[in-house]
């Protein structure tokens, strides 16, 4: 089944403690993008990349990482969270002239 | 990438067509239009997207006016879980013009019984 797979689902840290949440894509895209979700605020890109080793700041990139070593992995970074970045998270992938698919989400809370 | 004006909110019955419109006066000749919508908090779902010609596949149908200022987002038939916010987004089609997607603050669809 062609998808979006994010983990963890769900994850509550500390403040500072580096984390890691992953995405991964089945679909062969070129394009990969990281958002976050914050009530009254919407959906704002994080970062985003066209193809492997290429990547672009979006609209909040403050304090967040990615990386894509491989065309099917875009991992996002927090290298010291913070309570401010606690948001539900979404990965979404696609190709040039389609529509993008998004995963499940991450919520994330920083306490 | 063109800026995009949707009502906050919309009704409709169910099992009758919902109307969606957005105004993207500022719309350049090489960018699309696409609408996505999310449901609650699951993550956004493509819908359509077209360029000037109308477009309609098995979720919807898209109506672009022909000074391309404007479009509708149709659903047929809307049921109970079309409720969700629709977005409509304009951007290009190649390039870093492709990876950039804002997404504004979309309309509220309720279907009511």
């Amino acid at each position: 089944e062609a998808q979006v797979t994010q983990n963890p689902r769900y994850l509550i840290t500390v403040t500072g403690k580096k984390l890691t949440v992953t995405c991964s894509q089945n679909m062969n895209h070129e394009y990969m993008s990281w958002y976050r979700q914050d009530p009254g605020l919407g959906l704002r890109q994080i970062y985003y990349s066209m193809n492997v080793e290429v990547t672009d700041k979006g609209d909040v990139p403050e304090g967040y990482k990615v990386s894509r070593k491989e065309k099917r992995n875009f991992p996002l970074i927090l290298e010291s969270p913070s309570p401010n970045q606690t948001s539900l998270y979404f990965c979404a992938s696609g190709l040039a002239g389609y529509g993008y698919t998004f995963g499940s989400g991450t919520r994330l809370t920083v306490v | 990438d063109a800026k995009t004006t949707q009502p906050p909110s919309m009704d409709c019955a169910e099992g009758r067509a919902a109307n969606l419109p957005c105004n993207h006066s500022t719309i350049s000749g090489n960018e699309y239009v696409y609408w996505y919508r999310q449901i609650h908090s699951q993550g956004p779902q493509y819908i359509i997207h077209g360029l000037k010609n109308n477009e309609t596949n098995e979720m919807a149908s898209l109506i672009i006016t022909e000074d391309r200022k404007s479009s509708t987002l149709i659903l047929p038939h809307a049921t109970l879980r079309d409720t969700a916010v629709y977005y409509c987004i304009v951007r290009g089609s190649g390039g870093t013009s492709y990876g950039k997607l804002t997404f504004g603050q979309g309309t509220i669809l309720t279907v009511h019984p």
